[in-house]
């Protein structure tokens, strides 16, 4: 297995543009979270979804953020329009497993996002 | 919600031992993590504990104090490459929602 893989690494946008970013999540497992960490706020869970289902969206920042997982192997975090406080870095996080059954997330690489 | 507290920076020397705390009030309890984040990559796991006492894995120990609401991760014979920020992440009681602490900033020196 690959581990979470995310898209693109890095994004270097304009105020006011759409940004898409991606993520595929761990194969057979059916949660996955969206955070956001910023040198000022730390790591920020900003969606969660289980069974493909948005469960937790309460962090996600306004209107303007939206997410979707239309199957179990991938999801997309959209913000239209950007603004400069939006820039980040976003990790993608799936569930694992341990031999104890403990559920840690792994977290994908993260997409370094920039808005001018 | 949950309120997690742990220290901004520590530094100490290279073959050392540093102890991380890590206080929590939450309205949920279903495990504490540790993660790992050398600078500029994505946080790694370290260490989980559920129950009150000690786990030890290799140069690292966690934890806990459920009644107290407390943590530490014990980092022993440091080595440069331990240089990175710690984080503790508490686990919502009934699913996977992690909420994690600012992070502490280790800094190993020679």
């Amino acid at each position: 297995d690959a581990g979470v893989i995310q898209s693109p690494r890095h994004e270097v946008t304009e105020m006011g543009q759409e940004v898409t970013l991606r993520c595929k999540p761990i194969s057979g497992h059916n949660s996955l979270f969206w955070y956001r960490q910023t040198m000022m706020r730390g790591l920020e869970l900003l969606i969660y979804f289980n069974n493909n289902v948005p469960i937790d969206d309460s962090g996600m920042p306004e209107d303007r953020f939206s997410a979707k997982m239309p199957n179990a192997s991938f999801s997309t975090l959209k913000i239209q329009p950007s603004e400069p406080r939006d820039s980040a870095v976003y990790f993608c996080a799936s569930p694992g497993g341990l031999a104890g059954g403990v559920n840690e997330q792994f977290f994908g690489p993260g997409t370094r996002l920039t808005v001018l | 919600g949950q309120n997690i507290d742990q220290p901004t920076e520590m530094t100490a020397t290279e073959g050392a031992i540093v102890q991380i705390n890590c206080t929590y009030q939450t309205s949920g309890f279903n495990g504490l993590f540790w993660y790992q984040q050398h600078a500029g990559e994505a946080p790694t796991f370290l260490s989980y504990n559920v129950l009150d006492g000690l786990e030890e894995k290799g140069r690292f120990s966690s934890f806990l104090s459920r009644s107290k609401g407390y943590s530490y991760l014990l980092l022993k014979e440091l080595q440069m490459k331990d240089s990175a920020s710690y984080l503790c992440a508490v686990r919502d009681r009934n699913d996977y929602k992690l909420s994690f602490g600012a992070g502490t900033t280790v800094t190993v020196r020679a």
